[in-house]
């Protein structure tokens, strides 16, 4: 089954604990992002990457890193979370580049405190 | 940034009823998309249209797109309880750094049995 997993779905951590969230397809797709969601904000980019080694920052950067050493796999880290990183948090991959359908991952729900 | 701000933020209906819901956004675009989500939940992919096309339909969903206004709409037919969730608009635009996808806030249908 086509799919992009995200790994774990729910976590609450203290602030400055390194966590990494993971995400993974199936699907062979070039094209990976990372987005948060918190109310009245909708869905805003955090990074993306169009293929392996290439990365680049989205609208809200600032306090994640991300890497791409393999097609499949794209891991959000946070290296010193804090409490307005409490969000959800999408996962999201798409066949070449050319702005076409993207597949979601199911989320994970990040508390902060 | 939004690109899409959707109208209008919450909509409520009897079954059997249509549902409009309206999206509007502010740069040239390649193509739009609508998404919805069940709460909690990843997002779905429901159309694509592109810019150089007026209107698409896929089963209850009838899109339209009208440029020169920066404007779209989704319209659901023949409302179920089942497509109570939250509608995404977002629009895809070539920029220098590549594809990026760029989502509105959102409405919210409710469809009531």
């Amino acid at each position: 089954e086509a799919q992009v997993t995200q790994n774990p779905r729910y976590l609450i951590t203290v602030t400055g604990k390194k966590l990494t969230v993971t995400c993974s397809q199936n699907m062979n797709h070039e094209y990976m992002s990372w987005y948060r969601q918190d109310p009245g904000l909708g869905l805003r980019q955090i990074y993306y990457s169009m293929n392996v080694e290439v990365t680049d920052k989205g609208d809200v950067p600032e306090g994640y890193k991300v890497s791409r050493k393999e097609k499949r796999n794209f891991p959000l880290i946070l290296e010193s979370p804090s409490p307005n990183q409490t969000s959800l948090y999408f996962c999201a991959s798409q066949a070449g580049l050319a702005g076409g359908e993207q597949f979601f991952g199911p989320g994970t729900r990040l508390t902060v405190l | 940034s939004q690109q899409g701000e959707e109208d209008p933020q919450a909509l409520s209906i009897q079954e059997g009823e249509n549902a409009t819901m309206n999206c509007s956004y502010k740069t040239s675009i390649n193509n739009l998309q609508w998404y919805r989500q069940n709460s909690g939940r990843g997002l779905v992919h429901l159309i694509l249209i592109r810019s150089n096309e007026r209107e698409k339909h896929s089963g209850r969903l009838r899109v339209t797109l009208d440029t020169s206004k920066k404007s779209s709409s989704l319209l659901i037919t023949a409302s179920r309880a089942a497509d109570t969730a939250s509608y995404f608009c977002a629009t895809a635009a070539y920029n220098n750094a590549g594809n990026m996808l760029t989502f509105g806030g959102g409405t919210r249908l409710m469809v009531k049995p």
